[in-house]
């Protein structure tokens, strides 16, 4: 069965503090999809990166990085010197078999103070 | 390009009562989905649609109902509802082929009492 865990139920950290989103997930498929999302405090859902199973080149989009690494199954997200505008709650995801839907995890949510 | 739109934002019911969602997308995208959202359980896909006139159960399918008549709506109907149906309830869609991402709506927060 496919399935996405993001352990990290919640994280705290202080401004510019690097913080770390782990996502492990499992699938019988060689061929797939890792996405993740962010919902701010606003509720809506904001798309961040689509990696597949075929590329494990890490990825750094300013202040956000991505880890991907098929030989543990997960697919972490670094914030560098997070910043209060960060705290969200963020979603790990992982496409179903037929490829019709997502498989998400339950979020793990960060709070960032200044 | 209004994107995902959702009708309405917010809606309290009564148990026992009846209401429909509506998702409409104006990216002629051709998949379409519902989530609800509860605290602690991440997404759950409710069902989805791959194309006008189909539609398909997801994990949470129980209580609720979908119609895709037209390629740009996608409807999600509580025939009687429960209380345990309170959630905020996401659409999204997206372009066929790779599994690209999916585009949300802005979410409807139902209460039921």
């Amino acid at each position: 069965a496919q399935k996405v865990t993001q352990a990290q139920t919640e994280i705290s950290v202080v401004e510019k503090e690097d913080v770390t989103l782990d996502c492990v997930y499992e699938t019988r498929d060689t061929t797939y999809y890792l996405f993740w999302y962010k919902q701010p405090p606003s509720g809506e859902l904001v798309f961040l990166i689509r990696r597949n199973s075929f590329d494990e080149q890490n990825e750094i989009s300013g202040r956000y990085s991505w880890n991907f690494q098929k030989s543990t199954s997960s697919f972490n997200f670094t914030i560098t010197a997070s910043q209060v505008v960060d705290s969200a709650v963020y979603f790990c995801a992982l496409n179903n078999q037929a490829g019709t839907a997502l498989i998400f995890g339950k979020g793990t949510t960060l709070s960032v103070s200044s | 390009n209004a994107g995902v739109t959702q009708t309405p934002k917010f809606r309290v019911l009564k148990t026992g009562q009846s209401m429909t969602l509506l998702c409409a997308q104006d990216m002629n995208h051709e998949y379409m989905y519902w989530y609800r959202q509860d605290p602690g359980m991440g997404l759950r896909l409710i069902h989805y649609s791959v194309g006008e006139g189909t539609t398909a159960k997801g994990e949470v399918p129980d209580g609720y109902n979908v119609s895709r008549l037209k390629k740009q709506n996608f409807l999600l109907g509580l025939e009687s509802a429960a209380p345990s149906q309170t959630s905020v309830y996401f659409c999204a869609s997206r372009p066929p082929g790779l599994p690209y991402e999916q585009y949300f709506g802005p979410g409807t927060r139902l209460t039921v009492t």
